[in-house]
This record gives structure tokens, sequence and C-alpha cells, in this order.
């Protein structure tokens, strides 16, 4: 299994510009997450999927977009691309069931990330 | 919201247990403490996770204090490998609007 990749591994973007983040993830996995860490600092959500067809907002989910038409994938828009979105993204995926759930279990299991900046 | 508050850095020696404290005096009943790493600029990498029981894992344990006031990850013989940040969360397994995972701890083990 290669478990979660991201394409592409850096990026530069010019103010205004947009771009979609790719992520898919080959382990069946129901939920998938979007975070964004900036310089020495943690990360943060954006979005999340509990299944294809679903998704919600996480903590910073302006500026941003996803889409989940297929479990395996999740990708990640960005429209009108602005300096405050120079980051690092990562994305995420883990497996919940109702029993998962009932004793707290969440290993989240990280892509590689995709280093941003927007100039 | 129950949040986490942690040192900034350690040092530990190589083959020393290494011990890491977080606070989250906010937490409530039905909020979980997970612990997670970070190792250089690698996406995170889960190690354990606990209620108010102590844990133990290949990797790691958790001592979660009577009170869910604080707890500590211990790793009982650090080496060069572990050096990483150390990130503390709190939060309801439903929950993903709370899942804040702070600035962490960044543990430097040393030869």
């Amino acid at each position: 299994n290669a478990g979660v990749t991201q394409t592409p591994k850096f990026r530069i973007l010019k103010i205004g510009q947009s771009m979609t983040l790719q992520c898919t993830q080959d382990m069946n996995h129901n939920y998938m997450y979007w975070y964004r860490q900036d310089p020495g600092m943690g990360l943060k959500l954006i979005y999340y999927s509990v299944g294809a067809g679903i998704t919600d907002k996480g903590e910073v989910p302006n500026g941003y977009n996803v889409s989940r038409s297929t479990t395996e994938d999740f990708p990640l828009r960005l429209e009108l691309a602005a300096p405050s979105q120079t980051s690092v993204y990562f994305c995420a995926s883990s497996f919940q069931t109702s029993g998962s759930r009932i004793i707290g279990h969440d290993e989240q299991f990280f892509g590689p990330g995709t280093r941003l900046t927007v100039l | 919201d129950a949040k986490t508050t942690q040192p900034p850095s350690m040092d530990c020696a190589e083959g020393r247990a290494a011990n890491l404290p977080c606070n989250h005096s906010t937490i409530s009943g039905n909020e979980y403490v997970y612990w997670y790493r970070q190792i250089h600029s690698q996406g995170p990498q889960y190690i354990i996770h606990g209620l108010k029981n102590n844990e133990t894992n290949e990797m790691a344990s958790l001592i979660i204090t009577e009170d869910r006031k604080s707890s500590t990850l211990i790793l009982p013989h650090a080496t060069l490998r572990d050096t990483a940040v150390y990130y503390c969360i709190v939060r309801v397994v439903d929950n993903f609007n709370k899942f804040y995972f702070g600035s962490g701890t960044k543990l430097n083990v040393k030869p």
C-alpha cells in the first residue's frame, strides 16, 4: 500500500491564481482530512469528509473548497490564492466505525505534504 | 473548548526515558487525550490515546492523572530517531471542529 499520497510536493502560485491539491489514499479509509501548517505552528483543520459525497468545514475553511466523489480521493481547491495561504498542506485519512468511536480510536495517517508559496 | 499546554522544548539523553508533560485543565468528561509526533517536516504520526486509564503500546506509555487535568507521554528508551515535535491533543472523537494540534513540544534526543 502506498498509504496517503499528495501531489504536487511543491508549488509556487501568484496572487489570484487557483490550483487543486491532490490527495489519494489506498487504504479504503472512510474519513479524510485536510490540514495546513504554518511555520513553527501546529496543524489546523481546513475541511474533512466522513465518506464519499459528504464534506464539512474545519477550523480554517475560508478560501478553500473540497469535494469527495470517491472513497480514495479528496482534492483541495484554492481559489484566488493569497499570500496568507502560504503554508504546508497535509492530507490525512482514517478508518472510523461506530466501534472505534466508542473507544476513541482515531489514528490518522498523513501524507508527505505539499509546500505552497503564494507570491 | 479543551486546549492543551506543553513546554516548547525538552532535551533527553539517548537511551533514557523521555517524559513529555501536557496540561489540559479544561478537558471535558467525554474528551480523549491523543498524542502525535512530527519528525522534521513529515506528516504527523499517531502514537497513542486514552480517556482516563493509563495506556501502553509498542511505542509509548500514556499516564493520565486521576483528575484528567494533565497527562504524560513516556518514551521508555529514547533514540535519536525520536527527535521530533510531540503534540498533545484533546477532543471528542466525533468533534472534528475541536481538533487542536497546538504548537507541541520539540524533543531533542542527544547522544
